[in-house]
């Protein structure tokens, strides 16, 4: 079956910089997704890692293992609107399915 | 503009009645889903479709129920036998990305509450 395991609070400085891991457990590997979700709103994509290596998108960047089944986001120059939950998923059975973490809530202070 | 739109945002109803939220996309996205968050949880699979007229069950499927009549729209009921269906509900569509994955793309969400 699937799993995976997100830490469940992170807190940073404004400015700086912080990485949120990811590890799953998957019976076939299909891409890594990360989302990013405001308190009370929905979920909005954030990157999506298929190959091994580092995808950097702005401020945001995300990095893939798949042999040790991790995946970390990478958030740069924090801002306090970064503050909210972030989203591993990996899709389950066919490609269109996704199974969710259980969230890392980030809070980012002056 | 595009999107998937859930309606009410907010919802109240009695114990023991049954009630329809709406989710409806102008993406054009074949495939829907619905999920269920709780505090501090991730997202559950309640029901899912890939194409009109087809839907298979999630993860937690009991106590719901769904129909995909219209590529568009894709109404899910929350029945007097879900338990505990006080919940932050969200609807999804779909599209394929280079890649061989899904983008979900996800609505407003509707907050219900059952007293």
């Amino acid at each position: 079956g699937q799993n995976i395991d997100q830490p469940t609070e992170m807190t940073a400085t404004e400015g700086a910089i912080v990485q949120i891991n990811c590890t799953y457990q998957t019976s076939g590997f299909n891409g890594l997704f990360w989302y990013q979700q405001h308190a009370g709103e929905a979920p909005t994509f954030l990157s999506y890692n298929v190959l091994d290596g580092l995808e950097e998108k702005g401020r945001f960047s995300s990095f893939l293992s798949r042999s040790k089944g991790y995946s970390y986001l990478l958030l740069k120059e924090l801002q306090m609107k970064d503050s909210a939950s972030y989203l591993c998923a990996v899709p389950s059975g066919g490609y269109n399915k996704l199974i969710f973490g259980a969230g890392t809530r980030l809070a980012v202070h002056p | 503009d595009g999107g998937i739109t859930q309606s009410p945002k907010y919802l109240f109803r009695k114990e023991g009645q049954n009630v329809t939220l709406s989710c409806e996309q102008n993406l054009n996205h074949d495939a829907m889903y619905w999920y269920r968050q709780d505090p501090g949880q991730g997202l559950r699979l309640i029901y899912y479709s890939q194409i009109v007229n087809d839907f298979q069950k999630g993860d937690i499927a009991e106590g719901y129920s769904v129909s995909r009549e219209k590529k568009e729209s894709f109404p899910l009921t929350v029945t007097s036998a879900q338990k505990n269906p006080t919940a932050f509900y969200l609807c999804a569509s779909s599209i394929e990305l280079a890649g061989g994955g899904y983008e979900q793309y996800f609505g407003p969400g509707t907050r219900l509450t059952v007293t």
